[in-house]
């Protein structure tokens, strides 16, 4: 059974352009979570898609933002990249019929690098 | 009173010894617990969970313990090996569908 899946695997960009990064989830989950990672904050949740819906959001601004197909693939895009966006951002997948209780499963990430 | 382990940001293991690394959650109401572990340019793994009706469970080498009273959760690893060597991560999960991570401890095996 294939992972979650990140294109692409590295990137990047510049101050001011904007970005899109893509996630397939296990086959069959139909959870799509993504979280940011540095070396300063750590895991940082950024929203959390089921069906089509965004059921849950963190604390990003609204330069950030993402969306779900109606095959659970996901994509997030930042706009007007800041250099502060440099981070690893990482898709989570999980069946998604609870809000608790569920182990998540991540993939390798996108790394980018905002220059 | 209870002595409860501190969380290090890193922790040194002499191979074939056991590992104990530290969390302490933040949430009360935090009802599920993971622990992850994440190597070089990879993402998080996925390695044991608990409920909060639990306060211990075992897998293949490692234990997850639970201390609901003060708050805290260990991860022992018997017998460190040099693939363990990682980031290990603990997590809550209060609901809303997120998880909540801990910083993180570097783990480093010594051959």
């Amino acid at each position: 059974k294939a992972g979650v899946t990140q294109t692409p695997r590295y990137l990047i960009k510049t101050r001011g352009q904007q970005v899109t990064l893509s996630c397939s989830p296990i086959s069959g989950h139909r959870s799509v979570s993504w979280y940011q990672q540095t070396p300063g904050q750590g895991l940082q949740f950024l929203f959390e898609y089921f069906s089509e819906t965004q059921r849950n959001k963190g604390n990003f601004p609204g330069r950030f933002s993402g969306r779900q197909f109606s095959n659970s693939r996901s994509e997030m895009n930042v706009s007007t990249l800041e250099l502060g966006d440099s981070a690893l951002y990482l898709c989570a997948s999980s069946w998604g019929y609870t809000s608790t209780n569920e182990k998540l499963f991540f993939g390798s990430g996108t790394q980018l690098s905002v220059l | 009173g209870e002595s409860v382990g501190l969380h290090l940001p890193t922790l040194s293991v002499q191979e074939g010894d056991n590992s104990i690394i530290n969390c302490a959650y933040s949430n009360s109401a935090s009802d599920y617990f993971i622990w992850y572990k994440q190597e070089s340019g990879k993402g998080p793994q996925f390695i044991i969970d608990i409920r909060s009706n639990m306060d211990k469970r075992q897998g293949q080498r490692v234990t997850v313990l639970l201390n609901k009273t003060v708050k805290h959760l260990s991860l022992q690893i018997a017998a460190t090996q040099p693939g363990d060597s990682a980031v290990y991560f603990c997590a809550e999960n209060i609901g809303d569908y997120k998880l909540s991570f801990g910083a993180g401890t570097t783990v480093t095996v010594r051959a």
